[in-house]
């Protein structure tokens, strides 16, 4: 079956530590994103990808990096930089050249104790 | 840039009364508007598609959306809802000339019996 995978589910982090969450996709979509869902405030997007090695930051980048080796993985390194990461995670594709239309992952639900 | 405003961040409703979920989108035409559903604890899915093919979009679960310029609304409605329509529901629309996607801030659908 096509689709996006996100592992893990459920993540807990001490305060300090990096954390990465993992997305694949077996799509053959070009493009990748990445969101964060907090309460009240719909998806902002972090970071997004159009093509193998190569992404652009996007709304609320500020310590978050990721990496894209490979077409069909995208995976977000969440930093200690950042001050604020527990939220729920989305992972997006889609296919460029017109369609627009993004498909989204289960999510990761990041909690920092 | 495109924005997307929902109005009303709870909507409530008896089973089998309309739904209707607002959504106004910035004043120049985006190249596509979506409406997505999330389910509590998992990802975003499609719900329609407006590609300026046709002003009246029929989804999937008996949902249906209508393009309207002159007041800049892709409302989603419903004739008669169900218990299992209970959900967040999200407005998006393309932003132009880029593969990103602006969301709105969602608008939480409750149905009672």
């Amino acid at each position: 079956d096509g689709g996006i995978t996100q592992s893990p589910k459920y993540l807990f982090r001490k305060e300090g530590q990096n954390v990465t969450l993992s997305c694949e996709q077996n799509l053959n979509h070009d493009a990748m994103y990445w969101y964060r869902q907090d309460p009240g405030q719909g998806l902002r997007l972090i970071y997004y990808s159009q093509i193998v090695n190569d992404f652009q930051k996007g709304d609320i980048a500020e310590g978050y990096s990721v990496s894209r080796e490979k077409k069909e993985s995208f995976p977000l390194t969440v930093t200690s930089a950042q001050k604020n990461p527990t939220a729920f995670y989305l992972c997006a594709s889609s296919q460029r050249e017109g369609s627009d239309t993004q498909y989204f992952g289960p999510g990761t639900r990041l909690t920092v104790l | 840039a495109q924005s997307v405003t929902q109005l009303g961040s709870h909507v409530s409703v008896s089973e089998g009364a309309l739904v209707l979920l607002r959504c106004n989108y910035s004043s120049s035409v985006p190249p596509y508007l979506f409406w997505y559903v999330q389910y509590p604890n998992q990802g975003l899915q499609l719900l329609l598609k407006y590609t300026s093919a046709a002003t009246l979009v029929k989804g999937i679960n008996g949902f249906e959306a209508e393009f309207k310029k002159s007041e800049t609304s892709f409302h989603l409605t419903k004739p008669s809802a169900h218990m299992s329509d209970a959900a967040e529901y999200f407005c998006a629309v393309s932003e132009t000339n880029t593969d990103k996607l602006i969301f709105g801030t969602g608008t939480r659908l409750q149905v009672f019996p």
